[in-house]
């Protein structure tokens, strides 16, 4: 069966600084591996996918994700976290038994402190 | 962009009440969605529509049902609404082209059962 881990309930960055938000999986096969963002109050808005390719996949608002297959790991990071990016962030990964719906982590709150 | 919209943002609710969440989105997308959102258990999948009039179990379809008349309408239904129901509900849709997989999301809706 596949699914994904957030090891972290919460984590918390200084404003400047570089944010790593970090994701596992566990599939069989090749992943399909997906970042979300929720702000406060809203619906989940798509940040960056995996498919295939290159490791490093480049997504909204500056987010970026390294796929790391000997590791089964796709964190997100930014390089200079602002006080906007504060937010809960799901991985999700796509659900190879037929469906193709994403099976969901269970997120991440980031806190940028100013 | 795609739009994905719900019929309410706040709804509060009695125990034994029939209640309706309703979730319309405009890209002509093939695959809508329904999950429940709660604090540390991530997104959970109520149901899924393939097509008009088809639907099929998530991963807790107990006490939920839906309904799909129209390709951009999707309906959770909550036939007797109890307490343990209390939760944000997310709407998505996605198409059905080929090694597309990313879901996009209404706001949601937070369901109060007293």
């Amino acid at each position: 069966a596949q699914s994904v881990a957030q090891p972290e309930d919460q984590v918390n960055v200084a404003e400047g600084n570089p944010l790593t938000v970090k994701c596992t999986y566990s599939v069989s096969g090749n992943p399909y591996l997906f970042w979300y963002v929720q702000y406060p109050n809203r619906g989940l808005q798509f940040l960056l996918k995996y498919i295939t390719g290159d490791n490093l996949v480049k997504g909204s608002y500056g987010f970026e994700a390294e796929f790391n297959k000997s590791q089964t790991s796709f964190h997100l990071k930014k390089p200079s976290a602002l006080v906007s990016d504060s937010a809960l962030y799901f991985c999700a990964v796509r659900d190879r038994t037929g469906a193709n719906n994403l099976f969901f982590g269970t997120g991440t709150r980031l806190t940028v402190i100013p | 962009d795609v739009k994905v919209t719900q019929s309410s943002r706040y709804l509060v609710k009695r125990t034994g009440e029939k209640v309706f969440l309703e979730c319309v989105q405009d890209m002509d997308h093939e695959n809508m969605f329904w999950y429940r959102q709660d604090p540390g258990l991530g997104l959970r999948l109520i149901y899924f529509s393939y097509d008009v009039k088809m639907k099929e179990k998530g991963d807790i379809p107990e006490g939920y049902s839906v309904s799909r008349e129209k390709k951009e309408r999707f309906s959770l239904i909550l036939e007797s609404a109890s307490t343990n129901q209390t939760s944000m509900y997310l709407c998505a849709s996605r198409t059905g082209t080929l090694r597309t997989y990313e879901q996009y999301f209404g706001p949601g809706t937070r369901l109060t059962v007293t």
